[in-house]
C-alpha cells in the first residue's frame, strides 16, 4: 500500500512569488492535513480538509490556503511568500475525520525562500 | 488553545539504559495524545498513542503513561538501541478538533553505542 506522496520535495522561490505544493493521501483516506514544521516554532497545524471541505484552520495568514479534490488529493498553496515562509510542508492523511484514527505523514516539501 | 510542553529538548543515553520524556498539556478536553518519531529527511511516525480514558500503554519497549488530572503524559523506552536515535514528538488533540494535533517542541534523542 503506498503512503502519503509529496510533490515536489524540494524548492527554491524567492520572496514575493507563489508557491503550490501537492499530496497525494493513502488510498481511501479522505482526510488530509498540512502542517508546518520550522526550526523556531516546530510543527504548527495549517489546515485540515476532509471531503473536500475544509472542517479546520490554524493560526496562519490568509496568504496560506488549500483544497482538496474529489479523489482526496490536496493542494496547498502559498502567495507572496516571505522569508519566513522557508519550512518543511507536511501533509498527513487519516480514515476519519475526527480524532479516532492514526495521522500517517508524507516526507514533506521543504521549501527555501529566498 | 492548547498548549504542549515537552522536556528534555535533547535526551542522550547509552545504549540499553531507558529513555523519559515528558509532555504537559493545558486543554482539559483533550482525549487523544500520539508520539511520534522523526528520522532525518524522513516525515514524523506514530510509535504508540493513548486516549484519556486509559492510564498507560505498552507496546515492546516502548510504553505511554497519561496523568490527567495533572494534564501530563510520559514516553518510556526501555532498552534503547542507536535505531532508536531520532526527534520525538509528543501532541495533543480533542474531539472538537478534528485531526488537529498540537505538538510539542520535540526531544533529539541520542543512543550512544
Amino acid at each position: 500500500k503506498a503512503g502519503v506522496t509529496q510533490t515536489p520535495r524540494y524548492l527554491i522561490k524567492t520572496r514575493g512569488q507563489q508557491v503550490t505544493l501537492s499530496c497525494s493521501p493513502i488510498s481511501g483516506h479522505r482526510s488530509v492535513s498540512w502542517y508546518q514544521q520550522t526550526p523556531g516554532q516546530g510543527l504548527q497545524f495549517l489546515f485540515e480538509y476532509f471531503s473536500e471541505t475544509q472542517r479546520n484552520k490554524g493560526n496562519f495568514p490568509g496568504r496560506f490556503s488549500g483544497r482538496q479534490f474529489s479523489n482526496s488529493r490536496s493542494e496547498m498553496n502559498v502567495s507572496t511568500l516571505e522569508l519566513g515562509d522557508s519550512a518543511l510542508y507536511l501533509c498527513a492523511s487519516s480514515l476519519t475525520g475526527g480524532n479516532t484514527g492514526e495521522l500517517f505523514f508524507g516526507e514533506g516539501s521543504r521549501l527555501t525562500v529566498l | 488553545g492548547e498548549n504542549v510542553e515537552q522536556h528534555p529538548s535533547t535526551l542522550s543515553v547509552q545504549e540499553g539504559d531507558s529513555a523519559v520524556i515528558k509532555c504537559t498539556y493545558s486543554d482539559s478536553a483533550s482525549n487523544y495524545f500520539p508520539w511520534y518519531k522523526q528520522e532525518l529527511g524522513k516525515g514524523p511516525q506514530l510509535i504508540i498513542d493513548i486516549r484519556s480514558n486509559v492510564g498507560e500503554k505498552k507496546d515492546q519497549r516502548i510504553a505511554v503513561t497519561l496523568n490527567k488530572t495533572a494534564k501530563h503524559f510520559s514516553l518510556h523506552i526501555t532498552e534503547t538501541q542507536p535505531e532508536d536515535s531520532a526527534v520525538y514528538f509528543c501532541a495533543a488533540s480533542n474531539r472538537a478538533a478534528g485531526n488537529k494535533l498540537t505538538f510539542g517542541g520535540g526531544t533529539r534523542v541520542l543512543v550512544k553505542p
